[in-house]
């Protein structure tokens, strides 16, 4: 079955510290994944992509890794700030023929303390 | 500004009184789709698009209809709504060779009682 799950459920850290939020996956066949940033109230919005070939990839303080043998990725927030509190969510899409699935995964709640 | 949009923003409504939710992007993007968030469960698709007059149904499309007559507007139709339809809403949209870069709206938070 192809699921994604996400850890922790929620964080809570004080501003300027680093977190790592993880995330892994059964998806197969394995296309892409994406790091979305979801506000309270707000839609998601896209932080990175990932393909099965790249293992790091940069977004300002955001650094999302992808290990694909263990089917494993993880978002790095350094220096955190109070408006990186948010819920995080990780997305994978399998492709198989010519149809794709989406599957997000249940997001992790992060919490910025001043 | 590029953007998809949403209405309403809230709305609370009776059980089988049936309702519409507008959907509307101004990017000219071939795909579009609508997810319902439930604490604990994530995104859930609903029903998505293609393109124009083509429509398929997601994961959760029970008690859920959609139409596609033009490119921009992708309205979700709840013709009986239920209690177990309390839920917040996205739509979103994206290129169709964007590997699903979706833009989504900024949601709309259903209350049927």
């Amino acid at each position: 079955k192809n699921q994604v799950e996400q850890s922790p459920q929620s964080l809570i850290i004080l501003e300027g510290k680093n977190c790592t939020l993880q995330c892994n996956y059964t998806v197969s066949p394995f296309s892409n994944l994406r790091w979305y940033k979801q506000d309270t109230g707000r839609g998601p919005v896209s932080l990175t992509i990932m393909t099965f070939s790249e293992n790091t990839k940069s977004n300002g303080r955001y650094t999302a890794t992808l290990d694909a043998d263990t089917k494993q990725s993880s978002l790095h927030i350094t220096a955190s700030q109070l408006s990186d509190s948010a819920s995080y969510i990780c997305v994978v899409i399998t492709r198989q023929s010519s149809a794709s699935k989406i599957i997000f995964g249940s997001g992790t709640r992060l919490s910025i303390r001043p | 500004e590029a953007q998809v949009t949403q209405n309403p923003r809230y709305l609370i409504t009776v059980t089988g009184k049936k309702l519409t939710v507008t959907c509307s992007q101004n990017m000219n993007h071939e795909y579009m789709s609508w997810y319902r968030q439930d604490p604990g469960l994530g995104l859930r698709q609903i029903y998505y698009s293609m393109n124009v007059e083509v429509t398929d149904k997601g994961d959760v499309p029970e008690g859920y209809k959609v139409s596609r007559k033009e490119k921009r507007n992708f309205p979700l139709i709840l013709e009986s709504p239920s209690p177990n339809q309390t839920s917040l809403y996205f739509c979103a949209s994206s290129y169709k060779g964007s590997n699903y870069g979706y833009t989504f709206g900024s949601g709309t938070r259903l209350t049927v009682v």
